[in-house]
């Protein structure tokens, strides 16, 4: 199956820093790319589309200016979450469609802990 | 409203037993309906379901797609401890020209041995 691989697999930050997530696609193509946040115990919530060469289509009440979302070549995504505060902290998750494929492949996910 | 609804919402069996999972679903310009297992990471996929009436089977899991109704279900027979997980089911559908998937709040099983 398509291989999607996330960097880094957890971090801790200070409260007021930013941390950048990556999200690669290893043996595919990937023009469109989601980016997903759980918390414990809750399913998936869709923050955004990122979309390769243009904008990032971001979910209702999610902050665009504090989730920056870059998708600069078909095989990388990158979330900044800007000024972190310890209610950012969840486990991100990254998917993307693969070239010719109809499912969605997801990356082994992020842990973020902000103190 | 778009939504994706998951049922039971826990269960928890023995070893050996047979577990069906259903999901309900409203999407528009539905596409497919998937089904994930969810362990201690991310998602990883089991089936993408787009016809009526087609079973698909991996082994000991099984799971078909009545789009009339608008429901599918995920079959698991003689289950394993290794079975314990999250099950996701999620609706695909057309948001403009993006693709978009609904998806529930998971069915969470415990299969004890």
């Amino acid at each position: 199956g398509a291989v999607v691989s996330q960097h880094p697999s957890r971090v801790i930050c200070k409260s007021g820093t930013s941390v950048k997530i990556e999200c690669r696609s290893l043996d595919f193509q990937a023009t469109t790319m989601f980016w997903y946040r759980q918390f414990p115990k809750q399913s998936l919530m869709l923050m955004a589309t990122s979309n390769e060469g243009s904008k990032a289509t971001y979910e209702q009440g999610v902050e665009k200016d504090k989730f920056l979302i870059n998708h600069a070549s078909l095989t990388l995504s990158t979330l900044t979450v800007t000024s972190a505060h310890p209610e950012d902290s969840s486990f991100y998750i990254c998917s993307a469609f693969g070239t010719g494929r109809a499912e969605q492949y997801f990356g082994p996910g992020t842990r973020l802990t902000v103190t | 409203e778009d939504k994706v609804v998951q049922s039971p919402l826990s269960l928890v069996v023995h070893e050996g037993d047979t577990v069906t999972l259903n999901c309900s679903y409203e999407v528009t310009n539905f596409r497919s309906l998937l089904w994930y297992k969810q362990e201690k990471k991310a998602p990883t996929f089991l089936f993408m379901l787009t016809s009526s009436g087609i079973e698909k089977k991996s082994g000991r899991l099984s799971s078909i797609l009545d789009k009339k109704e608008l429901f599918s279900i995920l079959n698991i027979t003689a289950t394993q401890t290794g079975d314990s997980a999250v099950y996701l089911c999620a609706g695909e559908g057309n948001a403009g020209n993006n693709r978009k998937l609904i998806w529930g709040l998971g069915t969470s099983l415990a299969v004890n041995p």
